[in-house]
């Protein structure tokens, strides 16, 4: 079965520290990437997404992500944090059953 | 509407009881998707719905769950006789078509607590 696994489960950084929360996804094939951050008291949203094409994917507020195929790779990076990046971030694939699946997400707190 | 909508954002209910869960997608969106997440855990898929179809049931646990989409806008999901396992955050998730070009917008979920 599908699986997506995000071995970080908590990371707590200082402000202006970098980041990087790893995803790892578990047979290939074609797939489409999203990273979902969910701030406290709100609802999922999307970070950014991979389909096709240049495997780096800018996203919004600085983040950005690399798609790397022949590691099932997809991970999370931010070159400097800021206290307000604390939330849960979740990687989801698509692998064209219709439906995202989603590891279990990071908990990240960032400290000022 | 501008986003998902849920409704109710919370629900107690006890042991037993039927729920009823609501959700009101984005305005033309044909895709409409119900996750649960649990404390610690990420969203786990319970069914797709296209249009008025559930096109893929294969994510309820068991046949306590049942969801509905009659007009393919607004969608109900129904859990019987809940149980205490079934307290979790419900969310639902809509998207233009499928999800692959879009991902989905999410609304803020049901926080289901079964006393």
């Amino acid at each position: 079965a599908q699986s997506v696994s995000q071995h970080n489960h908590h990371v707590i950084l200082s402000e202006a520290a970098s980041l990087e929360l790893g995803c790892n996804y578990s047979y290939g094939g074609t797939v489409n990437l999203f990273w979902y951050v969910q701030y406290p008291g709100q609802h999922l949203q999307l970070l950014l997404k991979y389909f096709s094409g240049d495997p780096l994917v800018k996203g919004i507020k600085g983040f950005e992500a690399e798609f790397i195929k022949s590691k099932f790779s997809f991970n999370l990076r931010k070159p400097s944090v800021q206290w307000s990046d604390t939330a849960e971030y979740f990687c989801a694939v698509y692998w064209g059953f219709q439906k995202l699946v989603f590891g279990t997400g990071t908990r990240l707190l960032v400290s000022p | 509407g501008a986003g998902v909508s849920q409704t109710p954002s919370n629900k107690v209910t006890e042991k037993g009881k039927y729920v009823e869960l609501r959700c009101d997608p984005i305005s033309g969106h044909t895709a409409l998707y119900w996750y649960r997440q649990s404390l610690g855990q990420g969203p786990e898929f319970l069914i797709y719905f296209q249009g008025t179809g559930a096109a893929d049931d294969s994510g309820l646990p068991n046949d306590r769950f049942f969801a509905v989409r009659p007009e393919g806008s607004v969608s109900t999901l129904k859990i019987q006789r809940t149980e205490r396992g079934d307290s979790a955050v419900y969310l639902c998730a809509s998207s233009p078509e499928g999800p692959a070009n879009y991902g989905y917008t999410f609304g803020s979920g049901t926080r289901l607590t079964v006393v």
